[in-house]
């Protein structure tokens, strides 16, 4: 059973650019979440996709998209990077939408924008 | 909106103390989560607690669940220096939307 891996590690991106962070999650599991952490703050939600559709969403912007694929791997869009976008971003994935299953958290991808 | 909150932010106690975090959160919810999180690192859930009067331990940690008072709390016993680390709780919430909170934190730092 293969745990849930991010893609890229590490990013370097200028303001104004559009990113794209990818997740997979792990095996038999079909809920992904998506959040943003920023150093020394606590995990902010920025939505969560079940069976490829969108299932609640934190306070965050529409620049801030995602897609949740077949397979259920899903990806995390974030267009016109603004500097308050770096941060550690972390998918995790869980079995059930809202449903208080344990959720399994990714290594996830720290941005920066400069 | 929905706000979860943790006391203390910072805890710094000596091996082989007791203590306790607390976890408020500000709506009505029957689920709270707790989660470590190691400098650098991923988080790992610890805990899900799904009922009033809910309580779960594992080895030096027991995390309990009052919904009445919308309050969790997470106990060390005997701190040893591995459980140094942030934990953090977390509450869902299904009002309007789907939302999942987590609270500030709480920074544990165990000396020796």
């Amino acid at each position: 059973e293969t745990g849930v891996t991010q893609s890229p590690t590490h990013l370097i991106k200028t303001r104004g650019q559009q990113v794209t962070l990818r997740c997979s999650s792990q095996s038999g599991h079909n809920t992904v979440s998506w959040y943003q952490q920023a150093l020394g703050q606590g995990p902010q939600f920025i939505f969560q996709y079940y069976r490829e559709e969108e299932n609640g969403r934190g306070n965050f912007p529409p620049r801030f998209s995602g897609l949740q694929f077949p397979n259920y791997s899903s990806e995390l869009n974030v267009n016109a990077l603004e500097l308050d976008d770096s941060a550690l971003y972390l998918c995790a994935s869980s079995w059930g939408a809202s449903t208080a299953e344990t959720q399994y958290f990714g290594p996830g991808t720290r941005l920066l924008v400069l | 909106e929905l706000k979860v909150e943790q006391n203390p932010l910072f805890l710094s106690m000596q091996e082989g103390k007791n203590y306790t975090i607390y976890c408020n959160y500000s709506t009505t919810s029957d689920r709270l989560y707790w989660y470590r999180q190691d400098p650098g690192k991923s988080l790992e859930s610890l805990f899900v607690l799904l009922s009033n009067g809910a309580v779960k331990q594992e080895g030096r940690l027991m995390a309990s669940l009052d919904t009445k008072a919308r309050l969790s709390t997470l106990h060390i016993t005997a701190a040893v220096h591995d459980l140094s680390a942030t934990y953090f709780c977390a509450v869902d919430s299904f009002s309007g939307t789907y939302k999942y909170i987590f609270g500030t934190g709480t920074r544990l730092k165990v000396l020796a």
